[in-house]
């Protein structure tokens, strides 16, 4: 089965502060995602990366970074989080690289920036 | 710009129903389409994966279509029990870029 972990289930940081957070999938997938998920707007795609050190952009990439060192990580960085940024963020991959099939998810991480 | 819809939003049935869950998109040119459910609080699981060739699958009670031409899709679950209760969500693998998802329809099943 494939299986992507994600570091935290709940993290609460203050406003200002850099936030990492990390996901890891043990299938050799080539491509990996970071969502955002909120209610009533649903699920936005944040970054992706399909191969390492390779990122692009989704729809709402202000305010974060990403990074991609090894294949079976990908890292969000909220460089300066803001309140804004309280959300259910959910990592995900997939097999061949640009060929965007199955995604598998990780379990979430729920932020809270107070 | 490829959207996908989920209606209804919400459904609320009782035990041993069998439903139907209906997801359209606006562009038919896709390689797949791929249903999940939620949890409160948690992830997605991938429940089925539809290729853009294939009109049909199946997993124990759950059939998904697909119907490429019109831009529809449909979630059959039989014989429905409160486990599952959940949030139901579509999304389309457009070409070449990642996936596009509906905002999902909440089951609620009354036992």
């Amino acid at each position: 089965d494939v299986k992507v972990t994600q570091s935290s289930r709940y993290l609460v940081k203050r406003t200002g502060e850099k936030v990492f957070l990390e996901c890891v999938q043990d299938m050799d997938h080539e491509n990996m995602f970071w969502y955002r998920q909120d209610p009533g707007l649903g699920l936005r795609l944040i970054y992706f990366s399909y191969d390492v050190k390779m990122k692009e952009k989704g729809d709402i990439p202000e305010g974060y970074s990403v990074s991609r060192e090894k294949k079976e990580r990908f890292s969000l960085i909220l460089e300066s989080a803001s309140t804004n940024q309280t959300s259910m963020y959910l990592c995900a991959s997939s097999g061949e690289a640009g060929n965007y099939n199955e995604q598998f998810f990780g379990p979430g991480t729920r932020l809270t920036v107070l | 710009k490829q959207e996908v819809t989920q209606i209804p939003a919400a459904l609320s049935v009782p035990e041993g129903e069998n439903l139907v869950l209906n997801c359209s998109f606006t562009d038919s040119a896709i390689y797949n389409l791929q249903w999940f459910r939620q949890d409160p609080g948690k992830g997605l699981t991938s429940l089925l994966l539809i290729q853009s060739s294939q009109r049909e699958q199946t997993s124990g009670r759950l059939n998904a279509s697909l119907d490429k031409s019109s831009g529809r899709s449909t979630l059959y679950i039989a014989a429905s029990q409160p486990g599952d209760s959940a949030t139901y969500l579509c999304a389309v693998n457009p070409s070449q870029i990642p996936l596009v998802f509906g905002k999902g329809t909440r089951l609620s099943v009354i036992a």
